[in-house]
């Protein structure tokens, strides 16, 4: 069965550097997402993207934020600048074409650890 | 701001029981209603989708929505200890279909 694969599972960085963080949707989904879960809290909307570019965003993904589909396969979001409270797990959706189901179907997610 | 709600839990059945789960939301122009089951450290799992009023069924999982009294539920018969996990409601409005998910409630199944 396809499935969203995520990496890394785990990345940890200082404060203050970069992060990239990787996502391969299933194949043939055209709608793809990035949401974030801080320990013990609701999963958060970051950013959605269709068509090479982003459909909506929430006040979250502000401009140390952004997304990229860099190939035919992967999907990206990059953290410019990470602060402690970018801490979270990341998890990467997708969803199928125009006239399919609306059901987004999860990665595994990256556990985010900024010290 | 679109609410979901839900009861935190934990919700403790025992096993072979039915365990219900609820969830209220506050945006009238909902259209798309899904169920996901998240374990401890994991990522959501989908578990189904409904989009009309009344009863879907799958296997053990039934889901119940009532859009005029804005509540949607999901019914799990025969819970077995590995249904014990955390279950999100999401909702989404038409649209960008971009759900908003509730915090949602732990079940703990008991042998």
């Amino acid at each position: 069965e396809p499935e969203v694969t995520q990496t890394p599972s785990h990345q940890v960085t200082q404060m203050g550097q970069e992060v990239i963080l990787r996502c391969v949707p299933i194949s043939n989904h055209l709608y793809f997402y990035w949401y974030r879960q801080i320990l013990g809290q609701k999963v958060e909307f970051l950013v959605s993207f269709y068509n090479n570019e982003i459909s909506e965003k929430s006040e979250i993904f502000d401009d140390q934020f952004s997304v990229e589909r860099p190939d035919g396969s992967n999907f990206t979001l990059k953290i410019r600048s990470t602060k402690l409270e970018d801490s979270a797990m990341y998890f990467c959706a997708s969803r199928g074409g125009l006239f399919s189901s609306y059901e987004q179907y999860f990665g595994p997610g990256t556990r985010l650890t900024v010290t | 701001q679109k609410e979901v709600e839900q009861n935190s839990g934990p919700l403790s059945v025992p096993e072979g029981a039915i365990a219900s789960l609820n969830c209220t939301y506050s945006d009238r122009g909902s259209q798309s209603f899904f169920w996901y089951r998240q374990y401890s450290g994991k990522s959501p799992e989908l578990i189904m989708s409904i989009y009309s009023n009344g009863d879907k069924e799958d296997g053990r999982f039934t889901a119940q929505l009532n859009k005029a009294s804005q509540y949607v539920s999901l019914l799990i018969r025969d819970s077995q200890p590995s249904d014990s996990a955390t279950y999100l409601c999401a909702v989404a409005s038409g649209g960008s279909y971009i759900p908003t998910f509730g915090r949602g409630t732990s079940l703990i199944v008991h042998p």
